[in-house]
């Protein structure tokens, strides 16, 4: 079965500084997506960021860039040039979209506080 | 376009009652759920759908139900409210194919007293 593994639950940043947000996965199949998703003090969920297993660039989306080391099945959150705004939690997913239609798994989330 | 719509936005229920959580989408999108998010639980999957007339239980169906008679709706129900139900309620829908998006509803918060 697959697994998402956040093992930081709350991580501080300077702002203007970058932070790197950690990611572990785990699944035997070959074919998988990776998600990134902001979800500030409101409430919502925010898509941020997809990377595709058989991508061969790291995928980038304006301050967002994503880690991606697939021999470690990491996929590590970049945030470039943190902003107050950037403060909420962040939560990693994968999906396997060639296995049915499964569900998205979730891991528990970080805490990202960015300090003026 | 609204994306996916939840509501009630914010509920109180005695323990015991009964009601039911809307979620409506206008994206045509064949994937639906509802997951529960509670503190240091992240975001767990209560039931999900994979298109009209067919349901699946996720990861914590218990005390819930849902149907879906349509592509646009997938209510939740609560039959017998408990304290332990009180949480944030998603509703999410999915699209097909390699690049698959979740997209979420702004979320139902429910408070059982």
């Amino acid at each position: 079965a697959q697994k998402i593994t956040q093992t930081q639950p709350g991580m501080f940043v300077q702002e203007k500084e970058a932070v790197t947000l950690d990611c572990t996965y785990d699944t035997s199949d070959p074919s998988y997506g990776l998600f990134w998703y902001k979800q500030p003090s409101s409430g919502e969920m925010i898509f941020l960021i997809y990377q595709g297993s058989y991508d061969q660039q790291n995928a980038t989306e304006g301050r967002y860039s994503l880690n991606f080391q697939k021999a470690r099945k990491s996929a590590n959150l970049v945030i470039s040039a943190s902003q107050l705004g950037d403060s909420a939690m962040y939560f990693c997913a994968m999906s396997l979209p060639y296995s049915g239609n499964t569900p998205l798994v979730f891991g528990k989330g970080t805490r990202l506080s960015v300090i003026a | 376009n609204a994306g996916v719509t939840q509501t009630p936005k914010f509920q109180v229920l005695k323990t015991g009652q009964s009601m039911t959580l809307q979620c409506a989408q206008d994206m045509n999108h064949e994937y639906m759920s509802w997951y529960r998010q509670d503190p240091g639980m992240g975001l767990r999957l209560i039931h999900y759908s994979v298109g009209a007339g067919i349901t699946d239980q996720g990861e914590v169906p218990n005390g819930y139900n849902v149907s879906r008679s349509t592509t646009e709706d997938f209510p939740l129900r609560l039959l017998s409210a408990a304290p332990s139900q009180t949480s944030v309620y998603f509703c999410a829908t999915k699209t097909g194919g390699l690049r698959e998006t979740q997209y979420f509803g702004p979320g139902t918060r429910l408070l059982v007293l």
